[in-house]
């Protein structure tokens, strides 16, 4: 009864490789989201959904590429990888309605991606 | 912008002292405030959230937090603190809108014997 899982939990991979993570909630959630969390644990806003649409899209670099198939699944593809690429990459998702619950985020439990 | 601000980086607490965790946030209008917990290799937990109404809210584990718009703070607080509360914990500031949360860099919160 897992509400936000992410797989895989870990990615070890070589730099110059396309790699995929992906997201589900089962919150019945309209909002989705990707958080990035650097090596300081610093934690900074990728992308948002909402309703399969892209909201918010904080200046991540353009190899980074998320597809949200329905509205309960937000993957994040990522081309050409780069060492700087490595850190734990959180999705999370919210309820929809007011924003007060639109505030509320419901996180995974990270993948944590190492580019070698 | 929005911002927020952890002021420690690290604490040191004894088990079964009291704790507190300062926050500050920028943001012109009302904040929604939010503080999660990370323990190692886990995923962020929500303790406690604050919209609007009571200043001091409750949250998990026996955690509180009082939201003071003159001093733009958002401190998390406990009683007595256990081993088990040794882990980062992040402040976040959520706006109006389709928004995203703002975090601070975190505080480690470490509990000795």
């Amino acid at each position: 009864d897992t509400a936000v899982s992410q797989t895989p939990k870990y990615l070890v991979t070589q730099m110059g490789n396309d790699k995929s993570i992906k997201c589900e909630q089962n919150l019945g959630h309209d909002t989705m989201y990707w958080y990035k969390q650097d090596s300081k644990k610093f934690l900074k806003i990728m992308f948002s959904y909402n309703n399969k649409e892209l909201i918010i899209n904080e200046t991540v670099p353009n190899r980074f590429s998320p597809k949200s198939p329905d509205k309960a699944h937000l993957n994040l593809h990522i081309n050409s990888l780069e060492l700087g690429d490595s850190a734990v990459y959180f999705c999370a998702s919210s309820h929809p309605g007011d924003e007060r619950r639109n505030n509320e985020q419901f996180f995974g439990p990270g993948t944590r991606l190492t580019v070698l | 912008a929005q911002s927020v601000t952890q002021p420690d980086i690290h604490i040191t607490v004894s088990e079964g002292a009291s704790l507190e965790l300062r926050c500050n946030y920028s943001y012109g209008a009302t904040p929604y405030l939010f503080w999660y917990v990370q323990s190692p290799g886990q995923g962020l937990q929500l303790l406690l959230k604050y919209f609007s109404g009571d200043t001091l809210v409750q949250g998990i584990k026996g955690f509180e937090a009082e939201f003071k718009r003159s001093q733009s703070s958002f401190n998390l607080r406990k009683p007595s603190v256990h081993w088990s509360d040794a882990a980062e914990y992040f402040c976040a500031v959520g706006t109006t809108g389709y928004s995203t949360l703002t975090f601070g860099k975190g505080t480690m919160l470490l509990v000795s014997p």
